[in-house]
């Protein structure tokens, strides 16, 4: 099992650029989520998706958009990048959305946005 | 929602024994508490969970008292490998915090 896989690793856009982070977890898990975790900081959730086909609102959900493509796959995009959203950002995944299942989070991807 | 607060940072040496206390004072009946330790450049990972009094596995002990608005992370006899943050959570609270950060020295 891979567990928790992000794509990409790194990225570097340009103010107003758009771009997909990718999510995928191999662990037959109902709940996604994406935090970001920016410099000495804890981490901030921005949305998560309970079960297939829901999704919600975290913390800090403005500037992004996600989708649950399926079970599987839960991806997170940003439609007109800013320098705030300089980050790393990271997907996690859990057996249900109940507070005591452990959440199981992928390698991260650094983005930097000038 | 449950808050938790924590200590910014803490400094030990190698084979100490190293106590992290999360207060968490508006923690619900039903909550449990979770620890997780995050390694730079990496995501965090679990360590242990509990409920109430004392769990114990191969990494670490978790003490809880009976009120339960507190609780504590004890790492026995740390090593350089043991330098992360550690983050304390609350059922259903995805806020991580900022955590604590330790850092061992030789």
């Amino acid at each position: 099992n891979a567990g928790v896989t992000q794509t990409p690793k790194f990225q570097v856009l340009k103010t107003g650029q758009s771009m997909t982070l990718q999510c995928a977890q191999d662990m037959n898990h109902n709940s996604m989520y994406w935090y970001r975790q920016d410099p000495g900081m804890g981490l901030r959730l921005i949305y998560y998706s309970a079960s297939e086909g829901t999704t919600d609102k975290g913390e800090v959900p403005n500037g992004y958009n996600v989708s649950r493509l399926n079970k599987r796959e839960f991806s997170l995009r940003l439609e007109s990048a800013a320098p705030s959203q300089t980050s790393v950002y990271f997907c996690a995944s859990t057996l249900r959305h109940v507070g005591t299942d452990t959440q199981y989070f992928g390698p991260g991807t650094r983005l930097t946005v000038l | 929602l449950a808050k938790t607060t924590q200590p910014i940072s803490m400094d030990s040496y190698e084979g100490q024994e190293v106590n992290i206390t999360c207060s968490h004072n508006n923690i619900a009946t039903n909550d449990y508490i979770t620890w997780y330790q995050q390694f730079p450049s990496q995501g965090p990972r679990f360590i242990i969970q509990g409920y109430k009094t004392k769990v114990t596995n191969e990494v670490a002990s978790l003490f809880i008292p009976a009120d339960r608005k507190s609780s504590t992370l004890s790492l026995p006899r740390v090593s350089l490998s043991d330098t992360a943050v550690y983050y304390c959570l609350v059922s259903n609270d995805m806020r991580f915090g900022a955590g604590t950060r330790l850092t061992v020295k030789p």
